[in-house]
């Protein structure tokens, strides 16, 4: 079984459309991460969760909007897909949230491609 | 800003040649440390982390990081290196005051391990 699972691994979209990463923890963690890879393979954390309450909003661009309808559960909708929104998007949750031995476990990331 | 700075950006090694790839960070507070690889294509796994105690932690694959709080390092070593070791490697620190959990990443560093 998938620890964090994502779907879907891959996306080609073009410029202007709107479209939504899922992604589902069966770890029963209180704490879920998106997190962004860009082409340098730099990765930045983007929003984090904790039973379902909004703790980490980086800058991020108001298309990015994220829902946790509950704590297994994050998704990722994006708006308007702009080129530089290519990147690999990774999900991730935690025991909870802090210190205190937390470790983060991540899903296998999303690939997305605006043409 | 807390930062994760990773020396080595790109490595490359004959195989059974030893490994140590740096990483510094910049928080004076307490700190989760972790080495994350991710393999071609594929998802951030943990190799090995340090949340306190001993301070040379061992991982999965025959992976070692020397924990020294003085120097604000946690650098990663394996004495001997595999074909299959090519890979990415991410150093990254949670220390977040906020008590968000997230973590900062390092740049990364690209791991050649020639046959």
């Amino acid at each position: 079984d998938t620890a964090v699972s994502q779907t879907p691994k891959y996306l080609v979209t073009q410029m202007g459309n709107d479209k939504s990463i899922k992604c589902e923890q069966n770890l029963g963690h209180d704490t879920m991460y998106w997190y962004k890879q860009d082409s340098k393979k730099f990765l930045k954390i983007m929003f984090s969760y904790n039973n379902k309450e909004l703790i980490i909003n980086e800058t991020v661009p108001n298309r990015f909007s994220p829902k946790s309808p509950d704590k297994a559960h994050l998704n990722l909708h994006i708006n308007s897909l702009e080129l530089g929104d290519s990147a690999v998007y990774f999900c991730a949750s935690s025991p909870q949230r802090g210190l205190s031995g937390n470790t983060i476990y991540f899903g296998e990331g999303s690939w997305l491609t605006v043409v | 800003a807390q930062s994760v700075s990773q020396h080595n950006h790109h490595v490359i090694l004959s195989e059974a040649a030893s490994l140590e790839l740096g990483c510094n960070y910049s928080y004076g507070g307490t700190v989760n440390l972790f080495w994350y690889v991710q393999y071609p294509g594929q998802h951030l796994q943990l190799l090995l982390k340090y949340f306190s105690g001993d301070p040379l932690v061992k991982g999965i694959k025959g992976f070692e990081a020397e924990f020294i709080k003085s120097k604000f390092s946690f650098n990663l070593r394996k004495p001997s290196v595999q074909w299959s070791d090519t890979a990415e490697y991410f150093c990254a620190v949670n220390a977040d005051p906020s008590n968000t959990g997230k973590l900062i990443f390092g740049q990364g560093t690209t791991l050649q391990v020639k046959p």
